[in-house]
């Protein structure tokens, strides 16, 4: 199987910078993915990387640093309806997707 | 942009009974499918792929016998829980792709929430 490992939990208040750390191991690598998902709901597409460097969406950026096996995926100006799981999905060289255990990101006013 | 459906989005069922999930993409063909199913507060688990007129791929530890899939069509797959024990209970998730493989963006289903009593 893959390796993925994502912090459990954060918290953080209205307006704030939240950076959630993703570090993975697959057998091979065809980039990554960071989906958002609320409780009960099924995932929706954040972000996808496949060259190391940032991509910028809006108040979403993900950075991929293929050599570390590493990512982040980093939420500006923070919104109480940001409140949510967030899950790195890293795409192994026989193209499966993998996800993590998901962060939960709680927003506090 | 691109919308998968699923039904039902809930099913109670008794033990030893079998359900039957579907799972649609609405606006687009999708040449695969996978589905995925999920425990409280745990990730996402792979459980098969599922190519349109194919046999699915299903993942190691996943029983092909207990978890039959069909992809008649570009547009629709479905999911036959047999003969389903409480251990069945989960979340399970399609989602679908216009590539061959995870390559390309998958778009989810909203979940079906599957309680075996």
């Amino acid at each position: 199987g893959q390796n993925i490992d994502q912090p459990t939990e954060m918290t953080a208040t209205e307006g704030a910078i939240v950076q959630i750390n993703c570090t993975y191991q697959t057998s091979g690598f065809n980039g990554l993915f960071w989906y958002q998902q609320h409780a009960g709901e099924a995932p929706t597409f954040l972000s996808y990387n496949v060259l190391d460097g940032l991509e910028e969406k809006g108040r979403f950026s993900s950075f991929l640093s293929r050599s570390k096996g590493y990512s982040y995926l980093l939420l500006k100006e923070l919104q109480m309806k940001d409140s949510a799981s967030y899950l790195c999905a890293p795409i192994s060289g026989d193209y499966k997707l993998s996800f993590g255990a998901g962060t939960t990101v709680t927003v506090r006013a | 942009g691109a919308v998968v459906s699923q039904h039902p989005s809930r099913v109670i069922c008794k033990s030893g009974t079998s359900v039957k999930i579907e799972c649609r993409s609405l606006d687009f063909q999708a040449t695969t499918m996978f589905w995925y199913r999920q425990f409280p507060k745990k990730s996402l688990m792979l459980m098969a792929t599922s190519n349109e007129g194919s046999k699915a791929t299903y993942e190691q530890g996943v029983e092909k016998d207990k978890f039959l899939i069909n992809h008649a069509s570009l547009t629709l797959s479905t999911l036959t829980v047999t003969s389903a024990h409480p251990e069945d209970s989960s979340f399970y998730i399609c989602s679908a792709t216009t590539g061959t493989s995870g390559y390309n963006e998958q778009f989810f289903g909203p979940g079906t929430r599957l309680t075996v009593l």
